[in-house]
């Protein structure tokens, strides 16, 4: 069973900020947070990660709670090509099993 | 392009018969994963190979099973075909050894399974 919860799908206009959420309340202290997202008929891609401390990278960046219990990946300007599904996922270091959910559908609005 | 091959693209067979799906990782990256995505179950999460060795199963059934070879290569061996196994078959490496949470995997661009 996937160890985070993202709604199902979420809609954003062209050109404004977007904010995923995802809830992983049973993370444990050594779990890596992990985005990744899919986009229509190809492989998944990477977005980002981070433990801890809020990330950012050229993609997205990353704002974790404090308590780690929940983090968003937040797209600055969202564009067309950014319609996907986002997966949120947690790495245990000591578990090579990776687990997806089912992801939040992102749908742009042009 | 993620530097991670997959062939073939696309493969149609009955139902009984047996394939062989190969992945080819990036350069330097020693560890594969397989995935198998379909319509009902999403992705979910088949075997995991570090520099020839198994390092983890996750829902993949007896008839399925792979290996990694000596130049990192890996293949997955699907028997005994079922209708319900038509999916996307993705597989993705790293680099980081395991025990590394942080590490980035890079995907293929899948091979497509129909079973007839």
């Amino acid at each position: 069973d996937a160890k985070t919860t993202q709604p199902n799908s979420m809609e954003s206009n062209e050109e404004e900020p977007v904010h995923l959420p995802c809830n992983h309340s049973t993370i444990s202290g050594t779990d890596y947070i992990h985005w990744y997202r899919q986009l229509p008929s190809q492989g998944p891609e990477y977005v980002i990660h981070g433990l801890t401390s809020n990330v950012n990278n050229r993609m997205a960046s990353l704002a974790i709670a404090e308590d780690r219990k929940s983090s968003t990946l937040i797209l600055h300007r969202a564009t067309l090509r950014d319609a996907a599904v986002y997966y949120c996922i947690l790495r245990d270091p000591d578990d090579d099993k990776i687990i997806f959910g089912k992801g939040t559908r992102l749908h742009i609005l042009p | 392009d993620s530097g991670v091959t997959q062939t073939p693209k696309h493969l149609i067979t009955a139902t009984g018969q047996r394939v062989t799906l190969r992945c080819s990782p990036r350069s330097g990256d020693l560890s594969v994963y397989w995935y198998q995505q379909s319509l009902d179950q999403g992705l979910q999460f088949l075997i995991h190979y570090y520099n020839g060795e198994e390092r983890a199963k996750g829902n993949i059934l007896e008839r399925f099973s792979a290996q990694q070879f000596p130049d990192l290569h890996s293949e997955l061996n699907l028997s005994s075909l079922e209708l319900g196994d038509s999916a996307l078959y993705f597989c993705a490496s790293s680099r980081a050894p395991p025990g590394h949470g942080s590490d980035e995997q890079f995907f293929g661009p899948g091979t497509r399974l129909t079973v007839l």
